[in-house]
């Protein structure tokens, strides 16, 4: 059963970066046909698609968030990661990592809470 | 970018009702239109792919339908554990978007 797992800082000061690591588990990150996804939820935006990466390496990004959002994938840890640059309180947010598909986004991580805090 | 406007946006009903949420999109989707269910400090749960195609292990009360760009999830006889929030996701084009969302409470 494929399970996803993020981790990474809970609390991060405005401006810094807010990095976040998907640990995938039941599968591996390198089976074809699916992309690995970054979705956040806040109160105020709701459920916003951060972007996604596939196995080989081949990235799109959310456009409203593009020019801070870096992805990456460690095959070897079958792992995927986030790093979002320059963070203000409006980063403030559940962060999901999940693997995606043409039709569907399943199954999803837990989520991990990141605050934006002096 | 794609919207998708959910409606209602609240929902009070009692167990054993039937409800039916809809999903209008602001252009075709192709039928690439997902449903999700979440609960309070839990992921979504995928419930239905390519508008009408239930996910495996989903109770067969769910369906889901579609007319044009409108779309819509009904929940037939609610149960108890059907008390959540649903929300719809386009998959036709990048980025992908969701609703924002549908609470279901109790009467």
């Amino acid at each position: 059963q494929l399970q996803l797992q993020e981790s990474g800082s809970g609390l991060v000061k405005p401006s810094e970066t807010l990095s976040l690591t998907c640990a995938v588990s039941g599968d591996s990150i390198s089976s074809g046909g699916y992309s690995w996804s970054w979705i956040r939820q806040s109160p105020g935006k709701g459920l916003e698609w951060i972007g996604y990466i596939y196995h080989s390496g081949g990235i799109y990004y959310n456009p409203s968030l593009k020019s801070r959002v870096t992805l990456s994938v460690d095959r070897s840890k079958n792992q995927f990661s986030l790093k979002l640059s320059s963070v203000t309180a409006a980063d403030t947010a559940v962060y999901y990592c999940a693997r995606s598909s043409r039709i569907s986004v399943d199954p999803w991580g837990q989520g991990t809470l990141v605050t934006v805090s002096s | 970018d794609i919207q998708l406007t959910q409606s209602p946006s609240f929902l009070s009903a009692s167990v054993g009702d039937t409800v039916t949420i809809t999903c209008r999109a602001s252009q075709g989707i192709a039928g690439y239109l997902a449903w999700y269910q979440q609960k309070p400090g839990k992921a979504p749960k995928l419930l239905i792919y390519t508008a009408l195609t239930l996910q495996s292990g989903v109770p067969s009360r769910f369906s889901g339908g579609e007319s044009g760009t409108d779309f819509t999830l009904t929940i037939s006889s609610l149960q108890p554990e059907d008390f959540a929030t649903y929300y719809c996701q386009q998959l036709n084009s990048y980025p992908l978007t969701f609703g924002g969302g549908t609470k279901v409470e109790i009467k």
